[in-house]
């Protein structure tokens, strides 16, 4: 079975422009979640999707957003950049909706960089 | 909000020498799962604990979750090199809660 896909892995981008990264989950995941990873703030939550529907919400301002298709693939959005958002983005997906009982499964992650 | 709070951050050993690390949280954990994340990889899942004082092995490691579910701590019997990585734990609280993770505990490892 495939795994988690992520696309771009590598991202430049200069301040005040917007990203879009996607998502593959695994076949038969129907639950997708994102993560923001930084060296100083660890590992952070952004929110979670499962059918279609955001589930769940980090405390991330609303630059950040992100959406779900039909299909279980997943994207993000980052509007108008800062360097802040410099950052490895993971997605992760799992069988359950709220994934309380079921590991998650990340991706390799994309690497942004703001200029 | 609820805290989690993983000591300690960063860890050198011998390899060879025992390791132990710690996840404590502020309130009560309906479960609780450990992730490894190798160097310039991503979280890789390593187990879940869900009943109070449950004790799970994984070869040289033991995972162990409190008995009043707040806290729950990893050891690594005689590290080795391939141990070196960034060793997580992560909770939920309920329904509807906002998956959170630890910040982490760096271990490294010299051979």
């Amino acid at each position: 079975k495939a795994g988690v896909t992520q696309t771009p892995r590598y991202l430049i981008k200069t301040r005040g422009q917007q990203v879009t990264l996607s998502c593959s989950p695994i076949s038969g995941h129907r639950s997708v979640s994102w993560y923001q990873q930084t060296p100083g703030q660890g590992l952070q939550f952004l929110f979670e999707y499962f059918s279609e529907t955001q589930r769940n919400k980090g405390n991330f301002p609303g630059r950040f957003s992100g959406r779900q298709f039909s299909n279980s693939r997943s994207e993000m959005n980052v509007s108008t950049l800062e360097l802040g958002d410099s950052a490895l983005y993971l997605c992760a997906s799992s069988l359950a909706w709220w994934g309380r009982s079921y590991e998650q499964y990340f991706g390799p992650g994309t690497r942004l960089t703001v200029t | 909000g609820q805290q989690v709070m993983q000591i300690p951050q960063y860890q050198h050993v011998q390899e060879g020498e025992d390791f132990t690390t710690y996840c404590n949280s502020s309130t009560t954990l309906s479960n609780i799962q450990w992730y490894k994340q190798r160097p310039g990889g991503h979280p890789v899942f390593l187990i879940q604990l869900v009943k109070s004082g449950e004790v799970k092995k994984q070869k040289r490691l033991t995972f162990q979750f409190g008995e009043a579910k707040k806290n729950s701590s990893l050891h690594i019997t005689a590290t080795q090199t391939t141990d070196v990585g960034t060793y997580f734990c992560v909770f939920y609280t309920g329904a509807n809660s906002k998956l959170t993770f630890g910040k982490g505990i760096t271990l490294s490892v010299r051979p």
